[in-house]
């Protein structure tokens, strides 16, 4: 499975949009990016995935570059529950998900 | 639905005791995992289940055994805890293929 880096944490004002970079430079052509937070110590909550193409949901948009090696989550407008540890996740198989540190957000007012 | 359930949410045990947490769910999924997370870390998986009757190893899986008799419950034994083990831990459930998983609350458990 591919491995990805993310920036340890980020800042971002609230209601301004938040974009989380992750690098998946050895990412094989059948990998997913997928894109979990998790908000204080509860279970991490799925927000968005994509393969190739950018991806939009009522949550957040994926942007993947066109080499696929890095992506971007996108917060349209950040608000302070946004605030957690957002991780990039590139893998082909459900069964083996390798989670990293993530990226810490803070929104602040 | 009640999505995934675990149980207990926190428990204490002393070195070399066993016990087993429990996970279910309702949303007829195939596939099953548990995780562990320690302390300013992400996820690792443990084991996981393809289906009933079926289990393999993740990435930590020495400390653990699991079972998938049904397709509801997913159950982690811990054989013999040690302070190592003192951990939260986290099962999730998914149908398979490129869709979601769905996490549990988590169990927070302490080994003395």
């Amino acid at each position: 499975d591919a491995k990805t880096t993310q920036p340890p944490s980020m800042d971002c004002a609230e209601g301004r949009a938040a974009n989380l970079p992750c690098n998946h430079s050895t990412i094989s052509g059948n990998e997913y990016v997928y894109w979990y937070r998790q908000i204080h110590s509860q279970g991490p909550q799925y927000i968005i995935h994509g393969l190739k193409n950018n991806e939009t949901n009522e949550m957040a948009s994926l942007i993947i570059t066109e080499d696929r090696k890095s992506s971007t989550l996108i917060l349209p407008h950040a608000t302070l529950r946004d605030t957690a540890v957002y991780y990039c996740i590139a893998f082909y198989n459900n069964n083996d998900m390798r989670f990293g540190a993530g990226t810490r957000l803070t929104v602040k007012p | 639905n009640a999505g995934v359930t675990q149980t207990p949410k926190f428990q204490v045990l002393k070195t070399g005791q066993s016990m087993t947490l429990q996970c279910a769910q309702d949303m007829n999924h195939e596939y099953m995992s548990w995780y562990r997370q320690d302390p300013g870390m992400g996820l690792r998986l443990i084991h996981y289940s393809v289906g009933a009757g079926i289990t393999d190893q993740g990435e930590v899986p020495n400390g653990y055994n699991v079972s998938r008799s049904t397709t509801e419950d997913f159950p982690l034994r811990l054989l013999s805890a040690a302070p190592s083990q003192t951990s939260v831990y986290f099962c999730a459930s998914t149908p398979g293929g490129e869709n979601e998983q769905f996490f549990g609350p988590g169990t927070r458990l302490t080994v003395l």
